[in-house]
């Protein structure tokens, strides 16, 4: 089974409208973290967000925010009044804890390609 | 600040030729990652190390080898490249193997295997 799954492959979007980006995940841990990147048409991978298992409140980073239900395993990407710079790919990521040791990286989803329209 | 630098960008092998890719972090993180990214399958992790000296396998990990023989290198080595690993590969890196280390990513280095 995928550990992390990303269902729309593509999405495309109006400048300035709100965008939502959807990530599920799998996995026994009690303690793990969630990350987005974005990886522009250039080629790096650049790191938008993160949230841990524990906490409580969904994370926030300017335009950016993470939709976290942790009883369903959910970890949706919130863009707000999206940007033509915006369009990228997306990933969804998790670090697990115990039973993956946290040292042996991060689990990538397939990505989600986000085209922002003028 | 450079943080973490791949070499070569880009590279074209023949079928069969070998070659070593660098990974270079200067921010004194324990631990390495190297993935690679094709189409339509995100990044999958091919090797990884928790500190000098010590590698592990990751998810995709044949026809691949890896040393970590001083702390701020990570070399991952093809002996006899095959078209399958044409893709682009990633070097990264962590401070610590804690569930929030957030990991910091080379600029890529595109490999097509002729």
């Amino acid at each position: 089974a995928q550990k992390i799954t990303q269902t729309q492959p593509g999405m495309f979007v109006q400048e300035k409208e709100a965008v939502t980006l959807d990530c599920t995940y799998d996995t026994s841990d009690q303690s793990y973290g969630l990350f987005w990147y974005k990886q522009p048409s250039s080629g790096e991978m650049i790191f938008l967000i993160y949230q841990g298992s524990y906490d409580e409140q969904n994370a926030t980073e300017g335009r950016y925010s993470l939709n976290f239900q942790k009883a369903r395993k959910s970890a949706n990407l919130v863009i707000s009044a999206s940007q033509l710079g915006d369009s990228a790919m997306y990933f969804c990521a998790m670090r697990e804890g115990y039973s993956g040791g946290g040292a042996d990286g991060l689990t990538f989803g397939k990505g989600t390609h986000l085209i922002i329209q003028p | 600040n450079a943080g973490v630098t791949q070499t070569p960008k880009f590279r074209v092998l023949k079928t069969g030729q070998s070659m070593t890719l660098l990974c270079a972090q200067d921010m004194n993180h324990e631990y390495m990652y190297w993935y690679r990214q094709d189409p339509g399958m995100g990044l999958r992790l091919i090797h990884y190390s928790v500190g000098e000296g010590t590698t592990a396998k990751g998810e995709v990990p044949d026809g691949y080898n890896v040393s970590r023989l001083k702390k701020q290198n990570f070399l991952l080595g093809l002996e006899s490249a095959a078209p399958s690993q044409t893709s682009v590969y990633f070097c990264a890196s962590s401070p610590w193997d804690r569930v929030g280390s957030e990991a910091f990513f080379g600029q890529g280095t595109r490999l097509t295997v002729v």
